[in-house]
């Protein structure tokens, strides 16, 4: 079975840093691109950022980019969030996903097949 | 404010069909990506409904279809019931940033 645990949420004051994992199982890991992406409370899905099967390749949204990094450990079949400088607005569900990717019409296309459950952060003083 | 704009609210009795639209730009939908759809019902992760405009996963019922024009996307679900309220969200990419995905503001489907 194909699954994606995330970790590490927890209360932090602005300004403070939080490190977040997802451990995964049951696919290839390295073969993947993976993705985190956050639901703020009474707000929508956002995307936060993505990472290349190899890690060599990384995205962010502009509301973190500076702030926020992604990475990956393919040895521990690991996922990591590193996220920095937080502020009040990064309180959400943080929710890692596992993408499945083809290319057609001359472009990649990816989508998110898999998702794990979510770990809190809520930045507040 | 989302890129990809969707209706906040829909609403239909049991058995109904409703649709759900997902209006983007010439730098997203309209540019040629794809679009993917994700339902997300009360307490749980979301959940992969469609993929690459129209296809469905395996395990989605056939009563949950979706179309893409221009720059934009609808999502049709027929034969309404109660298991189907939840938040369904509208997906796709930008070519005015590499690698950028972006979330439809979402919409909440009420089965009266």
């Amino acid at each position: 079975e194909v699954q994606m645990v995330e970790s590490g949420g927890d209360l932090q004051q602005p300004g403070g840093s939080l490190r977040l994992s997802c451990v995964a199982s049951g696919f290839t890991f390295s073969s993947h691109a993976l993705s985190w992406v956050r639901r703020a409370p009474g707000k929508g899905l956002e995307w936060v950022s993505s990472i290349s099967g190899s890690g060599d390749n990384t995205y962010y949204a502009d509301s973190v980019r500076g702030r926020f990094t992604i990475s990956r450990d393919n040895s521990k079949n690991t996922l990591f969030l590193q996220m920095n400088d937080v502020r009040a607005e990064d309180t959400a569900l943080y929710y890692c996903a596992k993408e499945r990717g083809y290319h057609g019409s001359g472009k990649d296309y990816y989508y998110m097949d898999v998702w794990g459950k979510g770990t809190t952060v809520t930045v507040s003083s | 404010q989302s890129v990809l704009t969707q209706p906040p609210s829909v609403s239909g009795a049991p058995g109904q069909r409703v649709t759900i639209s997902c209006t983007g730009t010439s730098s997203n939908i309209g540019a040629g990506f794809d679009v993917n759809w994700y339902q997300q019902l009360p307490g749980t992760a979301p959940k992969l409904l469609i993929y690459g405009n129209t296809n469905r996963p395996s395990g989605v019922p056939d009563r949950f279809s979706a179309s893409r024009s221009d720059t934009s996307a609808s999502l049709a679900i027929t034969g309404l019931q109660a298991e189907d309220e939840a938040d369904y969200y509208c997906q796709s990419s930008d070519n005015r940033v590499t690698g950028s995905k972006m979330f439809g503001g979402g919409t909440k489907l009420t089965v009266l």
